[in-house]
């Protein structure tokens, strides 16, 4: 069954330093998201992405943030200088577009998430 | 912008019995209801998802309601089991690719 897949699993890094998260969304999915949820809290939203370029972005979505579809397969996070509050589990989702049939054609797929700690 | 709250945050049932937790919107404008399963150490998995059309949706086991006048729904686990063990959220969307407002998230623990 075809999953969405997210590297690293965890990622510790000093505040002020730049990361890059990774995430393979489905291979035939067309709309992507990334999530996060700090511990003890509700997963919220930051941002989708369709067609190369941001759909909607959520005010946590700050200039600190920038998203990527660098090539056919990966869509990355970059957080520019980490702060210790960025400190979360970070989710990465896609969606296809829509297809025919009874069935969720827009459920968003999560992959399995990356643990961020910010030191 | 939407809100979702979700009730209870823990929940401890014995193996066999029934689980009911429970989420209200705020959101009139909401139309989508998909409930998520998330197990130790993974990302949240879809189990069951309702559109505003529907008051009532059921799988095997799993069944979620949603009463549009009073902006809730419902998500039901009958005949529960140790695997039905995990943190269950819900959430709420109003247009068909748009973010997901989720609630806080349900821990239920079924034991033998």
């Amino acid at each position: 069954e075809p999953e969405v897949t997210q590297t690293p699993s965890h990622q510790v890094t000093q505040m002020g330093q730049e990361v890059i998260l990774r995430c393979v969304p489905i291979s035939n999915h067309l709309y992507f998201y990334w999530y996060r949820q700090i511990l003890g809290q509700k997963v919220e939203f930051l941002v989708s992405f369709y067609n190369n370029e941001i759909s909607e972005k959520s005010e946590i979505f700050d200039d600190q943030f920038s998203v990527e579809r660098p090539d056919g397969s990966n869509f990355t996070l970059k957080i520019r200088s980490t702060k210790l509050e960025d400190s979360a589990m970070y989710f990465c989702a896609s969606s296809a577009l829509g297809l025919a049939g009874g069935t969720s054609y827009n459920e968003q797929f999560f992959g399995p998430g990356t643990r961020l700690t910010v030191l | 912008g939407e809100n979702v709250e979700q009730h209870p945050s823990t929940l401890s049932v014995q193996e066999g019995d029934s689980a009911v937790i429970k989420c209200t919107y705020s959101d009139s404008a909401s139309n989508y209801f998909p409930w998520y399963k998330q197990e130790l150490g993974k990302g949240p998995q879809l189990i069951i998802d309702i559109r505003s059309n529907v008051g009532e949706k059921k799988d095997q086991r799993i069944a979620v309601t949603l009463n549009k006048t009073a902006k809730h729904f419902s998500l039901h686990i009958t005949e529960t089991q140790p695997e039905d063990s995990a943190v269950y959220f819900c959430a709420a969307r109003t247009d068909s690719w748009g973010r997901l407002q989720f609630g806080a998230g349900t821990q239920v623990v079924v034991t033998p």
